[in-house]
């Protein structure tokens, strides 16, 4: 079974920083694209940043700012966000899947508050 | 990238067919066959439905159906359910590696 297990979110101000985290299991976590994805509070769903065989993209809104990494020996994903904005505020979901988001974490929130 | 366009809510009776359609451009939904549809519950993280257009992955009622023609797909539920009052997203994967959603479509149940 599939598991993805976020962490590290929590509350920040404006222009910090913070890194989430997702341990992967019941897959081959190397052979596989994996992305971010938020969810404003009573919004829709955005994608964030993918990293994958083709290399590593990044949505306009939080390019320069959001850095995304994978380390394939310990399954686990990365976010290292920077810069943060209250726009920023969202839960951020881990997601397995390049062409589609096959499976999702639970989701951690992210606050940008002063 | 501008998000899909997707109607804001949609309603229909029990045992009722209601379809919700997902618009992109050429560049999008237009030129891909990767276009997948999520469910997601109040609270609770999305669920794929549909890819790739009209697949379902395995343990997904046959209730659910998709197609694509275009620069448009659409999501249909036959025989609309309680259980099927949720939120409902199209996306499509890009070129560029981006998948871009729509804006979300809420299904109520009458």
């Amino acid at each position: 079974e599939v598991q993805l297990l976020e962490s590290g979110g929590g509350l920040v101000q404006p222009g910090g920083s913070l890194r989430l985290s997702c341990a992967a299991s019941g897959f081959t976590f190397s052979d596989f694209g994996m992305r971010w994805v938020r969810q404003a509070p009573g919004k829709g769903l955005e994608w964030v940043s993918v990293i994958a065989y083709n290399g590593i993209h990044y949505a306009d809104p939080v390019k320069g700012r959001f850095t995304i990494s994978r380390d394939n020996s310990k399954n686990t994903l990365y976010l290292q966000m920077s810069a943060l904005r209250v726009e920023d505020t969202a839960v951020y979901y881990c997601v397995k899947g390049l062409t589609v988001a096959s499976n999702w974490g639970q989701g951690m929130v992210v606050t940008v508050s002063p | 990238q501008s998000a899909l366009t997707q109607p804001a809510s949609v309603s229909g009776s029990p045992g009722q067919s209601i379809t919700i359609s997902c618009t992109g451009t050429s560049s999008d939904i237009g030129d891909s066959k990767y276009v997948s549809w999520y469910q997601q519950y109040p609270g609770k993280a999305p669920k794929v439905i549909i890819y790739e257009v009209s697949n379902r992955p395995l343990g997904v009622s046959n209730r659910f159906s998709g197609s694509k023609s275009g620069n448009a797909a659409s999501l249909t539920i036959s025989g609309l359910q309680d259980e099927d009052e949720a939120d409902y997203y199209c996306a499509s994967y890009t070129g560029s590696s981006a998948l871009l959603f729509g804006g979300g479509t809420k299904v109520t149940v009458l």
